[in-house]
């Protein structure tokens, strides 16, 4: 399966600034996913990133609070933008091959605590 | 719309006992299901995936069940150690569309040394 490394790891923000997340892969993937744990909860899907077109958010997310990059076959970024401390939570990139077949890989995660 | 519980919500036992965590799932059109583990403030790691023609997948001390039409399935640790605590997690994928995945809310186990 893809080994995915995500940066950074942890980070603390202040209110009213943004925070780019960075997801590379050691595989060309088709799909990216982006998803959101709030604290004591499981995981929300913020959006698909596909390569060469416009992310597609869930209901709830917005291109304007959480831009997403998709340059290429093997990098996305994430942007928390004009944070808040409701944008508290860990911040995950998932990829799968052949559309799920062989399940899902997931990043290490991204902590982000927001003062 | 796909629901996914699991139970219990947390679970305490003492190492070396075997135990059960339980995974329900209200839509039985399901592509695969997949358990995962989490460390605290961590990513995902994947643990077993299980196709939806399949019944069981096994992994050392770890064996995933699938009953597709009952819409559950189960994870059985044998022999637990303090190193299995973390929360569990199983995510089902739908049989209609891939690229959506609905996790469960996890269980959260401790073992006791």
């Amino acid at each position: 399966s893809a080994v995915i490394s995500q940066k950074p790891s942890r980070d603390i923000c202040q209110r009213g600034t943004s925070l780019t997340i960075q997801c590379q892969v050691d595989s060309q993937v088709t799909m990216m996913f982006w998803y959101r744990q709030q604290p004591g909860q499981s995981l929300t899907l913020i959006a698909t990133a596909n390569q060469g077109s416009e992310a597609t958010y869930e209901s709830g997310f917005v291109i304007d609070k959480f831009p997403i990059s998709r340059p290429n076959l093997t990098f996305s970024t994430l942007t928390v933008s004009n944070m808040s401390p409701e944008d508290s939570s860990i911040y995950l990139c998932s990829v799968s091959s052949l559309r799920g077949v062989h399940g899902y890989t997931f990043g290490s995660g991204t902590r982000l605590t927001v003062v | 719309k796909q629901e996914v519980t699991q139970i219990p919500a947390a679970l305490s036992v003492p190492e070396g006992e075997n135990l059960v965590l339980n995974c329900s799932f209200t839509d039985s059109a399901i592509y695969n299901l997949q358990w995962f583990r989490q460390d605290p403030g961590k990513g995902l790691t994947s643990l077993l995936l299980i196709q939806s023609s399949q019944r069981e997948q096994t992994s050392g001390r770890l064996n995933a069940s699938l009953d597709k039409s009952s819409g559950r399935s189960t994870l059985y640790i044998a022999a637990s150690q303090p190193g299995d605590s973390a929360t569990y997690l199983c995510a089902v994928t739908a049989e209609t569309s891939y690229d959506k995945v609905i996790f469960g809310p996890g269980t959260s186990l401790s073992v006791i040394p």
